[in-house]
């Protein structure tokens, strides 16, 4: 079974820009979860998409948004680039439904974004 | 702030012998814990869950022991190899769906 894939594994953008980072969810998983990585901050939470809609989101800027097709395929944006958002972002899938919410994440090997 | 801590940054171990990695949380209502293996240039792997149900589950070479009186979770690894060396991070689900909260990270280094 093929496992989370993101891409690209490594992108540079410079301040002011804007990015989209792609992910596909391990097979039969309908929820997909961002996460940013910094060496300062570790791992913290941005949002859960479950069926195509946001189910939680966390404490970031509304300059970080997402989206989740019918496929369960999902994409994360962040816009207006700053030197801060250099981090490794991690999108994880999972079998959470909404009658079983507690269920392993399995992660992909993210998408490396330094801001120049 | 941070709700999920580990004890130590870094453990060092030689081989052959059981590793113990420890982490505090601070909200008892967490009732979903889960133990994530991170080598360099990849994303955490899963290791082994526990539910508050329960005080004590075991995988393969791996058991995670959770004492909610102390609020502290865990994972021992027996027979530890060089191939275990690698970040573990403790994360906990407060009840929010899946949104879990991770610790810092305990960097296990394994020689042989």
């Amino acid at each position: 079974k093929a496992g989370v894939t993101q891409t690209p594994r490594y992108l540079i953008k410079t301040r002011g820009q804007q990015v989209t980072l792609s992910c596909s969810p391990i097979s039969g998983h309908r929820s997909v979860s961002w996460y940013q990585q910094t060496p300062g901050q570790g791992l913290q939470f941005l949002f859960e998409y479950f069926s195509e809609t946001q189910r939680n989101k966390g404490n970031f800027p509304g300059r970080f948004s997402g989206r989740q097709f019918s496929n369960s395929r999902s994409e994360m944006n962040v816009s207006t680039l700053e030197l801060g958002d250099s981090a490794l972002y991690l999108c994880a899938s999972s079998r959470t439904t909404e009658a079983r919410r507690n269920s392993p994440l399995h992660f992909g090997n993210g998408t490396r974004l330094t801001v120049t | 702030g941070e709700s999920v801590g580990l004890h130590l940054p870094t453990l060092s171990v030689q081989e052959g012998d059981n590793s113990i990695i420890n982490c505090a949380y601070s909200n008892s209502a967490s009732d979903y814990f889960i133990w994530y293996k991170q080598e360099s240039g990849k994303g955490p792997q899963f290791i082994i869950d526990i539910r508050s149900n329960m005080d004590k589950r075991q995988g393969q070479r791996v058991t995670v022991l959770l004492n909610k009186t102390v609020k502290h979770l865990s994972l021992q690894i027996a027979a530890t190899q060089p191939g275990d060396s690698a970040v573990y991070f403790c994360a906990e689900n407060q009840g929010a769906g899946t949104a879990l909260i991770f610790g810092k990270g305990t960097t296990l280094s394994v020689s042989s």
